[in-house]
Order: C-alpha cells, then sequence, then structure tokens
C-alpha cells in the first residue's frame, strides 16, 4: 500500500546511544516532517524538508538532525540519546499545496 | 504565537449520542484546517480535510466545519459508535510563520459506552 513506512516500530536506547529513524515514502511528495508526540500533548515539528537537499528547523531541532538526499527518504538521527527524547515519532509527507498530510504508524522510543 | 487549542480534553458519551467536538486556533489567516483519529498506540489517520475557502466537508457520519472569524471548526459525529472512541486531534496550516507546517491541538479522548 502507498504511504509512509516508518523503521523500527519500537526501540530502547540507553543515555548516549546513537540511532537513526527511517521514513520513507513512495507517493513522491516533496513535503516531509519528524514531529514527535508526548503523552496528553499535542505533536511538536523537529524538523521539515521542502524537497530533497533541502532541510530546516522546526519548533524542537535540539538533540537531532536530518538529512534528504532522495524524494523518497527522510531519516531522523538522535546522536547522544537523552531521557527527554522518549516520545513516539511521527513521519509525514505531504504533496502540493493544497493536500493533507498522510503519517506513518510511529516509532516509540524508550531511552533508559 | 500561533496555537490550536481543543476542549474538552476527554468526552465521555453513551452509544448512539450525536456529538461535536471543538477546536479554536489563534489566527484566522490559515491555509487549511485537518481532523485526525489516533487509536491507542497506533498511528494518526486523516479523517477530513477543509480548505480555507471552505465551509465544511462530511465523510460519512462525520462532518467538520469552518469558521475562519471566529477562529474555530467542529467535528460532528452522528450516531456515535464504539469503534468511535479514540483521540481526535485538530490540525492548522497557518498561512504565515513557520512555513507549511501543522500547528496540533492536544486532541479529545472520546469514549463511547455501549
Amino acid at each position: 500500500n502507498a504511504g509512509v513506512t516508518q523503521t523500527p516500530k519500537f526501540r530502547i536506547l540507553k543515555i548516549g546511544q546513537s540511532m537513526t529513524l527511517q521514513c520513507t515514502q513512495d507517493m513522491n511528495h516533496n513535503y516531509m516532517y519528524w514531529y514527535r508526540q508526548d503523552p496528553g500533548m499535542g505533536l511538536k515539528l523537529i524538523y521539515y524538508s521542502v524537497g530533497a537537499g533541502i532541510t530546516d528547523k522546526g519548533e524542537v531541532p535540539n538533540g537531532y538532525n536530518v538529512s534528504r538526499s532522495t524524494t523518497e527518504d527522510f531519516p531522523l538521527r538522535l546522536e547522544l540519546a537523552a531521557p527527554s527524547q522518549t516520545s513516539v515519532y511521527f513521519c509525514a509527507s505531504r504533496g502540493t499545496e493544497g493536500d493533507g498530510y498522510t503519517f506513518g504508524s510511529g516509532t516509540r522510543l524508550t531511552v533508559v | 504565537k500561533q496555537e490550536v487549542t481543543q476542549i474538552p480534553a476527554a468526552l465521555s458519551v453513551p452509544e448512539g449520542e450525536n456529538l461535536v467536538l471543538n477546536c479554536s486556533f489563534t489566527d484566522s489567516a490559515i491555509y487549511n484546517l485537518q481532523w485526525f483519529r489516533q487509536d491507542p498506540g497506533k498511528g494518526l489517520t486523516s479523517l477530513l480535510l477543509i480548505q480555507s475557502s471552505q465551509r465544511e466537508q462530511t465523510s460519512g457520519r462525520l462532518n467538520a466545519s469552518l469558521d475562519k472569524s471566529s477562529g474555530r471548526s467542529t467535528l460532528y459525529i452522528a450516531a456515535s459508535q464504539p469503534g468511535d472512541s479514540a483521540t481526535y486531534l485538530c490540525a492548522v496550516r497557518y498561512s504565515s510563520g513557520s512555513a507549511r507546517q501543522l500547528t496540533f491541538g492536544s486532541g479529545t479522548q472520546l469514549t463511547v459506552l455501549p
């Protein structure tokens, strides 16, 4: 099925470890986003991209990095995991200006 | 600051009841507004997308309205069912500020009792 695919679905990291959350979409969307969702809170934007090679910071970018080498892929990198990064991470994409957003199923990350 | 607020945070209704979920936003200059459903431990499923030029959108038992001048949107669910139990999120794309991003409310957790 076409859509946004995120891997892994679950991950436990130790403090100071690094990991990459993968996100890929097969809808040829230019716009891609990373959000985090904390319990009882709305989603907060981490980073976004308006096309291959172009990325920009969102509301809560500290502790994260992204790259966008292809239209399909938008990985999110955590370099030195901290307990404050325990959250559920969602990747989303959008096509043209009038389109709605399509979300992936999320990655549940716990940092211990 | 451009914000989105959803009240109440939680709602419990008996099966069969019609209900309204509320969403308010602080700036009337919006591009569009999207309602999502989120089941526990799952991702977001898009329910309805309303463009700034539209007043409402309908899908089955769901109807979403948009009033930009008052900064409000409502999601109306007719003849509620236990399967409608989920968290409903409202998200706004503002026309200005941080480009091309959605601003989310904190959601309304709906429980429909059999």
